[in-house]
């Protein structure tokens, strides 16, 4: 069965420090999407990718860089990882207009 | 920007009774969809609403979004334990469904049954 996963599901690391999160994806959707979700906030959009080679901000940006370079994964960094990092992380993807996205399990992360 | 507002935050009901969440939209809404998470697990879709005066039914879970189609709600019928979890709605912020999948969120509502 298709599926989307992320890994790892959780990680503790240190502020300053580089981060990234894995999302592969076998639907071949094109388009891919990465959220934090924090209490009192709901679910964010931090970037987003409509195809290979393409990137787009979300709603919160700041801090996260994230590459298309296979239609499959869509990896999110973090540039120095800060407190306010901390959050569970979902990433999801869609086949294309009106269509539902599927979500991955997510990874918790917690900057210390 | 568009923003989604659900009520309740929270919701705590005995095993078997109804029940009913709403998402309240700022703009109209082209495109609603209604998804289940469990907490410290992903998002589950539920059903997705995009035509005005729309109503469609999964089991003992039924979604409608009305005809100004700025509001929409998800009711529970005869709710189970497994009803519990976290109900969110999101919207497609663009005419069309144009935004190819890229969701707007409600901060969601936290369902607790008890049996």
């Amino acid at each position: 069965d298709a599926e989307i996963t992320q890994s790892p599901r959780h990680k503790i690391t240190e502020t300053g420090r580089q981060v990234t999160l894995a999302c592969h994806q076998t639907w071949n959707h094109n388009n891919m999407f990465w959220y934090r979700q924090d209490l009192g906030h709901g679910l964010r959009l931090i970037h987003y990718s409509y195809g290979v080679q393409d990137t787009n901000k979300g709603e919160v940006s700041d801090g996260y860089s994230v590459s298309r370079s296979n239609t499959e994964d869509l990896p999110l960094t973090l540039e120095s990882a800060a407190s306010s990092q901390t959050s569970v992380y979902f990433c999801a993807s869609a086949r294309g207009a009106d269509t539902e996205a599927f979500f991955g399990q997510g990874t918790r992360l917690t900057v210390v | 920007s568009q923003e989604l507002e659900q009520s309740p935050q929270s919701l705590i009901v005995q095993e078997g009774k109804n029940l009913t969440i709403n998402c309240t939209s700022s703009k109209t809404l082209y495109g609603l969809y209604w998804y289940k998470q469990k907490y410290g697990e992903g998002l589950i879709f539920l059903m997705m609403l995009q035509k005005g005066g729309e109503e469609k039914s999964h089991e003992k879970i039924t979604a409608k979004l009305d005809e100004k189609k700025q509001q929409s709600s998800l009711h529970i019928t005869a709710s189970q334990p497994s009803h519990a979890g976290i109900y969110l709605c999101g919207a497609d912020p663009w005419a069309g469904g144009t935004s190819y999948g890229k969701l707007t969120f409600g901060q969601g509502t936290i369902l607790t049954v008890h049996p």
